[in-house]
């Protein structure tokens, strides 16, 4: 599996402020992707970042408020943007693997305060 | 939408004993399956996956999938106190493109206790 690196781990932030994190695999991935975990909940896809082209986002997700970046087949960005407290949540990248298992980063905890 | 149920739980089982984890799928299309387990505080990892009918068997691990019931289950077998952690069951699709996604249930909140 993918070695997938995350940072920051963790970051309390102002209200209105915007967060980028990052996320690095060690080896070329086609497709990455981008999930939220809310307090006690699990995990909601908040789009795929495609090399190339612009990021799918799923339902109730918009680039305005998780603009993403994808410059090549080992990286990819996600930026929390405006940040309000119902933005505190895990953000996690993902990649993933042969019959479409998916392989996590350590995730991000956002607080927004 | 699709849809991924589970027993959100707690599910309380002795030291030993045979922990039953379900889950439901609304997609009749998907075709692959996965249990995860996640620790607090850390990110999901992948412990079974599952693509044909019938039982899967790793170590102290066994997944079923009955495609007609639309049902995946994971027993573990042995429980130990390092198998507390919450399991999600998470359910591949495809949005007509050629990503496939996850969907992932609420999970299971598992305590195996002394």
């Amino acid at each position: 599996s993918a070695v997938i690196s995350q940072k920051p781990s963790r970051d309390i932030c102002q209200r209105g402020t915007s967060l980028t994190i990052q996320c690095q695999v060690d080896s070329q991935v086609t497709m990455m992707f981008w999930y939220r975990q809310q307090p006690g909940q699990s995990l909601t896809l908040i789009a795929t970042a495609n090399q190339g082209s612009e990021a799918t986002y799923e339902s109730g997700f918009v680039i305005d408020k998780f603009p993403i970046s994808r410059p090549n087949l080992t990286f990819s960005t996600l930026t929390v943007s405006n940040m309000s407290p119902e933005d505190s949540s895990i953000y996690l990248c993902s990649v993933a693997a042969g019959w479409a298992e998916a392989f996590f980063g350590q995730g991000t905890r956002l607080t927004v305060v | 939408q699709k849809e991924v149920e589970q027993n959100s739980g707690p599910l309380s089982v002795p030291e030993g004993a045979i922990a039953s984890l379900n889950c439901t799928y609304s997609d009749r299309g998907s075709q692959s399956f996965f249990w995860y387990r996640q620790y607090s505080g850390k990110s999901p990892e992948l412990i079974m996956s599952i693509y044909s009918n019938g039982d899967k068997e790793d170590g102290r691990f066994t997944a079923q999938l009955n495609k007609a019931s639309q049902y995946v289950s994971l027993l573990i077998r042995d429980s130990q106190p390092s198998d507390s952690a919450t399991y999600l069951c998470a359910v591949n699709w495809r949005d007509g493109g050629t990503a496939s996604k996850l969907t992932f249930g609420t999970g299971t909140r598992l305590q195996v206790t002394l």
